[in-house]
Parts: structure tokens; C-alpha cells; sequence
């Protein structure tokens, strides 16, 4: 089945600093999506790019879609403590099936 | 708006018992999953219902595993018999169009 695949998985960082995550997939998708999952609470989906769209902007949170390269990165600008969680691509390739990838952990040091 | 319910949000269980799970999706909407989550690593998706259909059962185990969606709106997950390695949070979605809003999943433990 689709799965994206993140990189790196694991990423620690200084408070203000930005992070970039980045995910592959291996068949053409109808969109990407990036969720985060917080201990003690469940997936929240944070943005959207459709596979027609190369970049998208919601509040602090940059995303780049590369359908060459089926690849997609997520940039989180001016991190903050509540942004540590884990953070997981999800391709849809149909039919609104997700597939999603195996995540990154962040870590924001105050 | 109310959230995915999910029930119960704990349960542990001895191998070979058999568990029930309960989910209840944000009204209205049509589509439903069930996705696996092992400790580590990312949600897999077990089953997924449009209205009352399957649109994808392809990863559910069936020969221990089954899942019902009532009426196109609450849905059940079953596990029969549970083996050690079923030990996951079972996470419920529900979706609208394209957005998956999810619930606070339930923790199975198979000791």
C-alpha cells in the first residue's frame, strides 16, 4: 500500500529555531497532508497541498510539494515548546485513502 | 462541533480473548477509518467505510479482525481472537470531503 516515508525522524531543537521535515512517497497521489500528534492527544491535521500545488502557507507552517521527486517537506518557522509532538505526512492516493508515513519526533527546548 | 468519540479508551486483555471497539464520527460525516498505531510508529489503516461501504479493507487481518459501520454512522471494530502483537492505540477518523478529524484512539494491551 501507499506510504510516505519521513526524514529525518528524530529532531531536536532551540525555541525560535525552525524545523523542516521532509517525506517521500512512492505513487501519484491526489494530496498530502501533514498531521501532528501531541502525547495525550490524538492526530490533528495542520495543512493540506493538492497535488496540483508546489507550495502552501498556513500561519507558521510552510509546505513544498515536489511530484517529480514525490517528495514533500514541511516547515515549521519561530518553533515553539507547544510545537514538540510527533509529525506525520499522509498521502492521499485515492478515494480519500490516507496512507501515512512513520513520523517525525520534534523536540523544542525552551 | 463535537469531535470522533471513541470507546472505551483503555482495555487490557489476555491473548485469545476477543475485544470490541466503538467509534462515533462528527455527524455528517460520510467517511469513516480505522487505522492500527504501534507504539513508534506511524497509523495504519485497517479499514475504510464510505456511507456504509468498504472502500478498503486490503491491510484488516480478517481472519481475527472485523469492523461494521451501522447505518452509515457508528462503527464497530472487533478483534477475535487477540494475539500479543494486536497490542496498539485502534484510532478512529471521520471525514467530510479530504480532512481526517480524529479521536483520542483506544490503548489495547494483550498480555
Amino acid at each position: 500500500s501507499q506510504q510516505g516515508e519521513e526524514d529525518p525522524q528524530a529532531l531536536s531543537i532551540q525555541e525560535g529555531e525552525n524545523a523542516t521535515m521532509n517525506c517521500s512517497y512512492k505513487t501519484s497521489i491526489n494530496n498530502l497532508q501533514w498531521y501532528r500528534q501531541n502525547s495525550g492527544r490524538g492526530l490533528v491535521h495542520l495543512i493540506l497541498i493538492r497535488s496540483n500545488e508546489r507550495e502552501k502557507h498556513s500561519g507558521r507552517l510552510r509546505v513544498t510539494l515536489d511530484t517529480s521527486k514525490k517528495s514533500s517537506s514541511l516547515l515549521i518557522t519561530a518553533s515553539r515548546a507547544a510545537d514538540t509532538a510527533s509529525y506525520f505526512c499522509a498521502t492521499d492516493y485515492g478515494n480519500n485513502r490516507l496512507a501515512f508515513g512513520k513520523g517525525n519526533q520534534v523536540v523544542v527546548i525552551p | 462541533e463535537a469531535g470522533v468519540a471513541q470507546s472505551p479508551r483503555y482495555k487490557i486483555i489476555e491473548k485469545r480473548q476477543s475485544v470490541a471497539f466503538w467509534c462515533n464520527p462528527i455527524s455528517g460525516h460520510a467517511t469513516l477509518y480505522w487505522y492500527q498505531q504501534i507504539l513508534g510508529q506511524g497509523p495504519k489503516l485497517l479499514i475504510q467505510f464510505q456511507n456504509n461501504g468498504v472502500v478498503d479493507d486490503s491491510q484488516l487481518p480478517k481472519d481475527r479482525f472485523s469492523a461494521e459501520r451501522l447505518k452509515g454512522v457508528d462503527s464497530t471494530l472487533k478483534i477475535q481472537p487477540a494475539k500479543l502483537e494486536d497490542s496498539a492505540v485502534y484510532l478512529c477518523a471521520s471525514s467530510p470531503t479530504v480532512e481526517a478529524f480524529f479521536g483520542q484512539g483506544t490503548r489495547l494491551t494483550v498480555v
